[in-house]
């Protein structure tokens, strides 16, 4: 079965300017999580969304926006780049269960941004 | 607040070593995930393994072993014959079970394999 599909895979782009990252979730995961990892940092939390509503927030700068769409793809915008933006990002999807219980977490292989 | 601590940051063991990798957390959920991941010098999360709270029994898969201590809150991981393969950062983290938990994860222990 397919995991979780990200794209790009590298993404190079130049201060002030704009990127989108995209994520498909395994078939039927209707959950969505978007996380970034700086160069020897741990993955933090940016946003999480079930059911194409935003579920929770963590520290998302005001400049990133995301959503998900009907097919459950989610989108992550970044806009004013800044060179510290430069980092990996992953997106992991899962399914809640009918007790609202997550499943486990699939991670895809994430998108690594370089700004310039 | 839910926090991991993985207080090696590093560690390098000769080919064939066993290493033990450290992990407590802190949680105020009582029923909660714990989680192993590996990333590779490629960059990818690799998911090891995910334990549910109320299932305090050791596992084994091949040469990794997971020593999961509630009362000590630590959730360890033993790589037994280490291999250069086994070069990585490992990564251990806690969620909640419920629609809007997330994965919280700690800073990360990089190992080193040598040969």
């Amino acid at each position: 079965a397919a995991g979780v599909i990200q794209s790009p895979r590298h993404l190079i782009k130049e201060k002030r300017e704009t990127a989108t990252l995209k994520c498909y979730p395994i078939s039927r995961h209707d959950t969505v999580y978007w996380y970034q990892q700086g160069p020897g940092q741990d993955p933090q939390f940016l946003i999480s969304f079930y059911e194409k509503m935003q579920s929770d927030k963590g520290s998302i700068p005001d400049r990133f926006s995301a959503q998900q769409f009907s097919d459950y793809h989610s989108e992550l915008n970044m806009s004013s780049l800044e060179l510290g933006d430069s980092a990996l990002y992953f997106c992991a999807s899962s399914l809640v269960g009918r007790g609202g219980l997550n499943t486990e977490a699939f991670f895809g292989q994430g998108t690594r941004l370089t700004v310039v | 607040a839910q926090k991991v601590t993985q207080a090696q940051t590093e560690i390098s063991v000769v080919e064939k070593e066993d290493v033990t990798l450290d992990c407590v957390y802190e949680t105020r959920d009582t029923t909660y995930y714990l989680f192993w991941y590996k990333q590779p010098p490629s960059g990818e999360l690799v998911f090891l393994i995910r334990r549910n709270s109320f299932d305090e029994q050791n596992e084994i898969s091949g040469r990794y072993s997971w020593n999961f201590q509630k009362s000590t809150s630590s959730f360890n991981f033993t790589i037994t014959a280490s291999q250069v393969v086994d070069s990585a950062v490992y990564f251990c983290a806690l969620s909640g079970v419920n629609r809007d938990d997330k994965i919280i994860f700690g800073k990360g222990t990089r190992l080193h394999i040598l040969p």
